[in-house]
């Protein structure tokens, strides 16, 4: 059973591109969350989404940053028009349900040049 | 403003020795706990979670939650060096069943 996936493992963009990350979550689960982590810091929690739908996006910034998790494919997280600020690690985590006991993917190193 | 607060350490403990790691919580209404283990370059990995006050045991680990005191410990007997890592607590606030608040994390060091 394979777990949570994500990719690419690194990105490197420019300042001023788009940056695209996709999570494909376990089998079997529906809830997508994804968080970010900045170097010796915990994890910040950015969006959660169901099917097709964005349950909660409290933790995302207002703009450049948007998420979608289509009713076929990988959930997938864009963020435009980069800033050296967005370099950080983006984690993706799956569950069966609501109550959470969330699985993690390897995540994304993403790098702003 | 709901907090999680560990302990950055580093925390060294010889090999073979109890390892105590502790975390506080603001949310007084929090549920849920969640003790998840990183290794450098690593994602998250869930070690163990717990819902109740008192102990819970799993192998060399045993969680500890304390909801008076807003406190949840993990411990990890007969310490090994791949025990090593980063070790975060997450919880769950009163307001939400599913968004985790937490913690920077303890660096744990097992020394040979």
């Amino acid at each position: 059973n394979a777990g949570v996936m994500q990719n690419p493992r690194h990105l490197v963009r420019r300042r001023g591109q788009e940056a695209r990350l996709r999570c494909s979550p376990m089998k079997g689960h529906s809830h997508v969350y994804w968080y970010r982590q900045l170097p010796e810091e915990g994890l910040k929690f950015m969006v959660y989404l169901q099917k097709e739908n964005i349950i909660d996006e409290s933790g995302m910034p207002k703009e450049r940053f948007s998420a979608e998790f289509p009713k076929e494919g990988p959930s997938i997280l864009r963020i435009q028009q980069v800033v050296r600020g967005d370099s950080a690690a983006y984690f993706c985590a799956s569950s069966p349900d609501q109550f959470v006991e969330q699985f993690f993917g390897p995540g994304t190193r993403l790098t702003v040049l | 403003q709901k907090e999680v607060e560990q302990n950055s350490g580093p925390l060294s403990v010889p090999e073979g020795a109890i390892a105590s790691l502790n975390c506080t919580y603001s949310d007084r209404g929090s549920q849920s706990f969640f003790w998840y283990r990183q290794y450098s370059g690593k994602s998250p990995e869930l070690i163990m979670f717990i819902y109740s006050n008192g102990d819970k045991e799993d192998g060399r680990f045993t969680a500890q939650l304390n909801k008076a005191s807003q406190y949840v410990s993990l411990l990890i007997r007969d310490s090994q060096p791949s025990d090593s890592a980063t070790y975060l607590c997450a919880v769950t606030p009163l307001d939400s069943n599913y968004q985790l608040i937490w913690g920077a994390g303890t660096k744990l060091i097992i020394k040979p």
